[in-house]
């Protein structure tokens, strides 16, 4: 069964440090994994995603994940938090090969940013 | 590249009267297409996998009745809330991923407030 865990519901960082939200998953199959980000009332964008290339996966405003297969994480970090970082991030699995919608979404991890 | 846009992205209407959402590819041909539903401080719950030219595939849970979504064209999905009820209120989000890719583009979602 594919599953995904967003360890903390929320993460609360102050502006220039660093930034780390954790996510765990379980999947029977080679996954493929996604980091969406969602602001207030807004649709979700896309940061970055893992489709079984590099194992460390840069994403758009500065952000990154590594794809850790022994430790079953996908853990999304950025050196130095802004401001505007401060949304709903979702971590997400689906897998090669398996039906198109089958994307299994983590319940989300908020973060806020302190000036 | 990848644009999906919804229409309209507020609408509140009276308990009983129907409501239509439109969800649009804006710069590539969609064969599939998805609905979520995502309630307050909650994840998105897909709802229904909406193919082009052929009927929808509801999640289980999910009255077909009540969500009508409809694909008539590569670039185009309706969904349908028929006798909208306030505990229809929620945020609808569409996807659409390009052909042969797993990664999901999300529209800007449909705020829904049922009076």
């Amino acid at each position: 069964a594919q599953s995904v865990t967003q360890l903390d519901s929320h993460v609360s960082v102050s502006e220039g440090t660093p930034v780390l939200l954790r996510c765990n998953y379980s999947s029977s199959y080679s996954p493929s994994l996604f980091w969406y980000v969602q602001h207030p009332n807004k649709g979700l964008q896309l940061l970055l995603k893992y489709t079984s290339a590099a194992t460390l996966v840069k994403g758009i405003n500065g952000f990154e994940a590594e794809f850790k297969k022994s430790e079953t994480s996908f853990h999304l970090t950025k050196p130095s938090a802004h401001m505007s970082d401060a949304a709903e991030y979702f971590c997400v699995v689906t897998w090669y090969g398996g039906s198109q919608g089958n994307l299994i979404f983590g319940k989300g991890t908020k973060l806020s940013v302190k000036p | 590249g990848a644009v999906v846009s919804q229409h309209p992205s507020w609408v509140i209407c009276k308990s009983g009267t129907s409501v239509k959402i439109e969800c649009r590819s804006l710069d590539f041909q969609a064969t599939t297409m998805f609905w979520y539903r995502q309630f307050p401080k909650q994840s998105l719950m897909l709802m229904a996998t909406s193919n082009e030219g052929s009927k929808a595939t509801y999640e289980q849970g999910v009255e077909k009745d009540k969500f009508l979504i409809n694909h008539a064209s590569l670039t185009l999905s309706t969904l349908t809330v028929t006798s909208a009820h306030p505990e229809d209120s929620s945020f609808y989000i569409c996807s659409a991923n390009l052909a042969g890719e797993e990664t999901q583009y999300f529209g800007p979602g449909t705020r829904l407030l049922v009076l």
